[in-house]
């Protein structure tokens, strides 16, 4: 089936370590993105990806960092610079621009990062 | 700030049609109107979305106000399964992000 794989389902870190958050789709999407849920809240954007080797900040960027090496890959690092990483990361890819920007994005079953 | 209104919760018993219900009063010409859902601890499920017409699909049918300024998605039978947070979204094409309100809990009675 295709999809969105995120991983681990659960993750724990301890202060000043760095953490990196696996989304993985064989949807053959263009485009990427990372969203950051706290409780109660609604979705903010991270990071996003249209293309390749190629990615823009989004609304909360700061703390943040990921890669586009490969089209179905958008892994998503949390730096010990993010002061307040306990949240629900989700990511989610859509076909991406052009004929196809009107097509909605997918999202995975994303993963709940806490601090030990 | 997101660009719709909903209700935030409502209930429906088991079986029965769940209409809920979206205000989008500043929409503009070229924006979509999106739905999507969430179960506790699972990424949002994208349901159906459309621009002026009216669209179905196997989860919903979503009916859309001929001025555009409100929408309503409806489930025909509701399930115990279909309990979650329902988000209504506005967004251009182009946009790359999307914008999540409260959203709308809806409770399924048995």
């Amino acid at each position: 089936d295709g999809g969105i794989t995120q991983s681990p389902k659960y993750l724990f870190r301890k202060e000043g370590q760095n953490v990196t958050l696996s989304c993985e789709q064989n949807l053959n999407h263009d485009a990427m993105y990372w969203y950051r849920q706290d409780p109660g809240q609604g979705l903010r954007l991270i990071y996003y990806s249209q293309i390749v080797n190629d990615f823009q900040k989004g609304d909360i960027a700061e703390g943040y960092s990921v890669s586009r090496e490969k089209k179905e890959s958008f892994p998503l690092t949390v730096t010990s610079a993010q002061k307040n990483p306990t949240a629900f990361y989700l990511c989610a890819s859509s076909p991406g621009t052009g004929a196809y920007s009107n097509q909605p994005q997918h999202f995975g079953d994303g993963t709940r990062l806490s601090i030990l | 700030d997101a660009k719709t209104t909903q209700p935030p919760s409502m209930d429906c018993a088991e079986g029965r049609a769940a209409n809920l219900p979206c205000n989008h009063s500043t929409i503009s010409g070229n924006e979509y109107v999106y739905w999507y859902r969430q179960i506790h601890s699972q990424g949002p499920q994208y349901i159906i979305h459309g621009l002026k017409n009216n669209e179905t699909n196997e989860m919903a049918s979503l009916i859309i106000t001929e001025d555009r300024k409100s929408s309503t998605l409806i489930l025909p039978h509701a399930t115990l399964r279909d309990t979650a947070v329902y988000y209504c979204i506005v967004r251009v094409a182009r946009d790359d992000k999307i914008i999540f309100g409260k959203g709308t809990r809806l409770h399924i009675l048995p």
